[in-house]
Parts: structure tokens; C-alpha cells; sequence
């Protein structure tokens, strides 16, 4: 246990159907991150939000959507998917520090999504 | 960011320690060296970081060299359960962490 649950952590879906992904960290952390692991791929970052605001998006097709109620909770709202966007979606939750210190990022266990 | 470089595999005997190595030539003097592995199908999991001592922690060692153009992550005596990917990343240590992963190491440990 990371402190960091996702939900679901498998998902299957049509290429025309709309669903979220959730993320939700109990340490307190105030950054929280989507990543994108494809087979056969290193870890890929798609979007950064630090207090709540988005600070970082790289280059993600509108088809993912971020959402970041509050600093507990992150969404991924997925739309017209296709298939190479199967793959496993990881959430990650840090304390961005103004100064040095120990600033790790603790990862959920990811939701694995298929797109049919 | 200052770019990564680690052996894509290695193997290790079981209870034998694993030394894997990285190399980060171009790092600058206010990067951090920090380690993550991910095993098969999990999320990553942090191990340990350093600036330019050597750190020991419950899971592992890290040791980076004087001019800290290299390091070297040490689990001192490797079980079946350390098999996973190993990252080696380079960071500032300040704000939002924008971790940048390459393709690791594959650390196999054999009976």
C-alpha cells in the first residue's frame, strides 16, 4: 500500500464510450501526475497538476481529460479512445517543495485499460 | 534534465548483492541521482535518492562517485521479490517532480 489507490484497476472499453479514471492519495501530497505506460515502453507522462492547477501537459491528444477537484483526488476522463491508447494508466502523488528536501512521487497501482 | 544511461539487463543469484550501475555524465550541480523500480505490472516504487554522499536506506545503498558522472544502486542481498525494472533518474529536487523514465535496467534474481 502506497497511499495512493486508483480505481478501476481494469477497464474495458468500446471506442465511442466515455469513462474516468480515479485517483485518490491519502498522504496529504499537493502535486499529483498521470502517466501512460504502453507495452514495451518506458513511462510517459501526460499531465501535471500542482495545487491543483495544471502546470504540464505534454502534448496529450484531447481525448484524455484531467480533472482535479481537489488535492486528494485526480480524474482522467477518456472519450473517442482508440486502440493504441490501450495501456496501463498510473497515478502518482508528491509534496512539491519550494525548498530542497525529500520530494519522491508515490505511484498507485494503475488502472489497465483495453480499448476494443 | 541530464540524460541516463543503464545496462538494459541483469542477472543476480539469489542472496548475492545487486550492483547496478548508471551513468549520468551531464549532470548539474543541483540534480539529485534517485532510483525507482517497477515491478511486472505494479506502479513504480521509489528506493532512494542522493546529491553527491553516499545513502543507505531500509531497501538499498546508493553510491555516486566524487565527480558524480556515476552511481551505483546496491541491494545488499538480493531476493526473488527484488526481480523488477530499475530506474535511474536525475532531478532537481525542488517543486513538482517531472519524472522523466527511460527504459531501466531489468534486474533478474534466480534461485
Amino acid at each position: 500500500e502506497t497511499g495512493v489507490t486508483q480505481t478501476p484497476r481494469h477497464l474495458v472499453m468500446g471506442m465511442t464510450n466515455k469513462k474516468s479514471l480515479k485517483c485518490e492519495q491519502h498522504l496529504g501530497h499537493n502535486a499529483m501526475y498521470w502517466y501512460k505506460q504502453s507495452a514495451k515502453k518506458p513511462l510517459e507522462l501526460m499531465f501535471v497538476y500542482s495545487l491543483e492547477e495544471r502546470v504540464e501537459n505534454n502534448s496529450v491528444p484531447s481525448r484524455f481529460s484531467p480533472e482535479c477537484p481537489n488535492s486528494s483526488h485526480l480524474f482522467l476522463h477518456l472519450h473517442t479512445l482508440q486502440p493504441e491508447d490501450s495501456a496501463l494508466y498510473l497515478c502518482a502523488s508528491s509534496q512539491a517543495r519550494g525548498g530542497a528536501g525529500p520530494n519522491e512521487q508515490f505511484f498507485g497501482p494503475g488502472t489497465r485499460l483495453t480499448v476494443l | 534534465d541530464a540524460k541516463t544511461t543503464q545496462p538494459p539487463s541483469m542477472d543476480c543469484a539469489e542472496g548475492r548483492a545487486a550492483n547496478l550501475p548508471c551513468n549520468h555524465s551531464t549532470i548539474s550541480g543541483n540534480e539529485y541521482v534517485y532510483w525507482y523500480r517497477q515491478i511486472h505490472s505494479q506502479g513504480p516504487q521509489y528506493i532512494i535518492h542522493g546529491l553527491k554522499n553516499n545513502e543507505t536506506n531500509e531497501m538499498a545503498s546508493l553510491i555516486i562517485t566524487e565527480d558524480r558522472k556515476s552511481s551505483t544502486l546496491i541491494l545488499p542481498h538480493a531476493t526473488l521479490r527484488d526481480t523488477a525494472v530499475y530506474y535511474c533518474i536525475v532531478r532537481v529536487n525542488t517543486g513538482f517532480q517531472k519524472l522523466v523514465f527511460g527504459t531501466g535496467t531489468r534486474l533478474l534474481v534466480s534461485p
